[in-house]
């Protein structure tokens, strides 16, 4: 079974605050995923990247940056949170594209007070 | 660009009837459809995918038939359990980096 972990599970900050989200797979897959899930709106793409140094923008990227320092880590930062940022955020990976089963980590709850 | 609608935002049954969550798409490339299944305080996780054109697929007791005439790939069930009650979202890949999801539907099953 494909193995897909966030940390932490619950984190609150301040607006404005500083926050930086992990995620480590150890799939040796190559494509890995940030999504965030708001009731109502679905899973929305955030950022995504097919291999260690590199990053694509996805649907909902502003307030957001990611970065991809190996094939395993991949993490997602918040330098000025706000409250539009409170959601529930998910890591994924694939083998090799959106085609291929995406494979989720456990969540990050996030709220920004 | 590529969308997927969900109409169903709730769906309430009692265990052992049958159901079905719509899933309606659009797209311009030739699609790829998936659905996932989200249980509480869990993760999102595969359920099944499509294959070709007018052709059942089936994992776990639950089918869908892609309808590339309608655009529809529709979750059905015969008889639910309570173990079905879950967060059910539709997907559709570009075959390429973008997974795009529908709303999804919450299915709630009782006694």
């Amino acid at each position: 079974e494909a193995a897909v972990t966030q940390s932490p599970r619950n984190k609150v900050t301040v607006t404005g605050g500083n926050v930086t989200l992990s995620c480590r797979q150890t799939n040796s897959h190559n494509y890995m995923y940030w999504y965030r899930q708001d009731t109502g709106h679905g899973l929305r793409l955030i950022h995504y990247s097919y291999g260690a140094g590199n990053l694509q923008i996805g649907d909902v990227p502003d307030g957001y940056k990611a970065t991809r320092t190996t094939q395993e880590d991949f993490f997602l930062l918040l330098e000025l949170a706000s409250p539009s940022q409170t959601s529930l955020y998910f890591c994924a990976s694939s083998e090799r594209d959106s085609a291929e089963t995406l494979y989720f980590g456990s969540g990050t709850r996030l709220t920004v007070l | 660009g590529d969308s997927v609608t969900q109409t169903e935002g709730l769906v309430t049954l009692t265990k052992g009837l049958p159901v079905m969550l719509n899933c309606t798409y659009q797209t311009t490339y030739s699609p790829f459809l998936f659905w996932y299944v989200q249980h509480l305080n869990e993760a999102p996780k595969l359920l099944l995918k499509s294959s070709t054109d007018n052709k059942r697929t089936e994992h776990q007791g639950f089918y869908a038939t892609l309808h590339k005439s309608s655009s529809s790939f529709h979750l059905q069930k015969s008889s639910v359990q309570l173990s079905d009650s879950a967060l059910y979202f539709c997907a559709l890949s570009d075959l390429g980096y973008k997974l795009t999801f529908g709303t999804g539907t919450s299915l709630l099953v009782d006694p």
